[in-house]
């Protein structure tokens, strides 16, 4: 089954405390992206990447990391959470052209305290 | 940063009832023009999408309305059902591979 997996679904954390959410598709995209859901916002992008050892920063990437070491994976790294980085997180993969489908995971509901 | 408007934030319907989400973007210079529904606990999911050279698409009960001039683009839900509860996002992209999201609908279908 063609999906993108997310880990951990849910995650409370401590202000700090480095984190790592993880992000795999089986589908052989070249394209993949971190979003943040926000109430009101929508789905911002965090950081994206065109294929192996390529990222760049989206539209908020302040207090994240992102690598892509191997084709399926694409790790988000929070080095120092801060409250204002709770929030719902998506990761989503597509070929790399123009218009096509997007598939996102599940989701990790992140909070920090 | 090019955006995507999107109204209402959120919407009500009775079954049956047609259901209409707008969305007006800023630049031409967009060739795709994706909607995504999200249910509760899960990530979006494509439901339609239109490109630019055609007014309108039609899959099923969703239609894509498309005004080039206006710079507008807008769902249409026909005959509303409550399995349609969901969040709805419009969203635009050109020939890179970013997608740009509009802030999102939450649509309710009451029996």
């Amino acid at each position: 089954e063609a999906q993108v997996t997310q880990n951990p679904r849910y995650l409370i954390t401590v202000t700090g405390k480095k984190l790592t959410v993880t992000c795999s598709q089986n589908m052989n995209h070249e394209y993949m992206s971190w979003y943040r859901q926000d109430p009101g916002l929508g789905l911002r992008q965090i950081y994206y990447s065109m294929n192996v050892e390529v990222t760049d920063k989206g539209d908020v990437p302040e207090g994240y990391k992102v690598s892509r070491k191997e084709k399926r994976n694409f790790p988000l790294i929070l080095e120092s959470p801060s409250p204002n980085q709770t929030s719902l997180y998506f990761c989503a993969s597509s070929r790399r052209t123009g218009g096509n489908e997007a598939f996102f995971g599940q989701g990790t509901r992140l909070t920090v305290v | 940063q090019q955006q995507v408007k999107q109204s209402p934030q959120s919407l009500i319907v009775q079954k049956g009832g047609i259901s209409i989400i707008n969305c007006a973007y800023e630049n031409t210079a967009f060739d795709y023009f994706p909607w995504y529904q999200q249910f509760p606990g899960k990530g979006p999911a494509l439901l339609i999408a239109i490109r630019p050279d055609v007014s309108e698409k039609k899959e099923g009960r969703f239609t894509i309305s498309f005004n080039k001039s206006a710079k507008q683009f807008s769902l249409h839900i026909m005959d509303s059902q409550p399995g349609d509860s969901a969040t709805y996002f419009c969203a635009r992209s050109d020939s890179s591979y970013k997608l740009i999201f509009g802030s999102g609908t939450r649509l309710l279908v009451r029996p």
